[in-house]
């Protein structure tokens, strides 16, 4: 069984600084890994996504991921913080054969103070 | 519309009663899914449509829920004898094909409270 943890429940950063929100898998083979973006009042959106070949994967937003097998992680990061990236981020595995049959983290909740 | 489109955006009922929740999918997007979001709580898949094949319904959670997708296209989640533990958002989801490669996109949810 495949499972995602994201350790952060809630993060504070201050506007233009840098982000990082962790995640974490457990998938015995090669996972597919995505984060997805949940404003308020509006449905998930897909930020970035890796299936494989290079680790570090760029997204919308500016938004990119590095998938370390070593460490079983997919962690999240931003150069620079705008407040309008205020949001909740959930991780989700999926994998091979799998479809798009995904396991979500329990999500971070980012807030942005100015 | 453009988006992933979901019936009624909040639903109050009593418990006991008969819900149902409808997705209207991407335009030509073949693949659907539902999936729960619970308070405090990561999306757990509940059941997924890919064209005409039987649907995947692993992560329906009881015999209560139930969910249909008619004409390849417009899809109903109903969940009967509701409970207090059903209250929750219910999103729903297409993508171009049912593949691991194919982006899927959510709705904005059913926001389904049991009093």
């Amino acid at each position: 069984a495949q499972s995602v943890t994201q350790p952060d429940i809630h993060i504070t950063v201050s506007e233009g600084a840098s982000l990082e929100l962790r995640c974490n898998y457990s998938y015995g083979a090669t996972p597919y890994l995505f984060w997805y973006v949940q404003s308020p009042g509006q449905g998930l959106q897909l930020l970035l996504k890796y299936f494989s070949g290079d680790t570090l994967v760029q997204g919308i937003k500016g938004f990119e991921a590095e998938f370390k097998r070593s460490q079983s992680s997919f962690n999240l990061r931003k150069p620079s913080v705008h407040w309008s990236d205020a949001a909740e981020y959930f991780c989700a595995v999926g994998h091979m054969g799998g479809g798009n049959k995904l396991t979500f983290g329990t999500g971070t909740q980012l807030k942005v103070e100015l | 519309g453009a988006g992933v489109s979901q019936s009624p955006s909040n639903k109050v009922t009593e418990k006991g009663k008969d819900v149902e929740l409808r997705c209207d999918p991407i335009s030509g997007h073949t693949a659907l899914y539902w999936y729960r979001q619970s308070l405090g709580q990561g999306l757990e898949f509940l059941i997924y449509f890919q064209g005409n094949s039987a649907p995947d319904k692993s992560g329906l959670p009881s015999d209560r829920f139930s969910a249909e997708r008619t004409g390849g296209s417009v899809s109903t989640l109903t969940i009967q004898r509701t409970q207090q533990e059903d209250s929750a958002v219910y999103l729903c989801a297409s993508s171009r094909a049912g593949g691991e490669g194919n982006t899927i996109y959510f709705g904005e949810g059913s926001w389904l409270t049991v009093v």
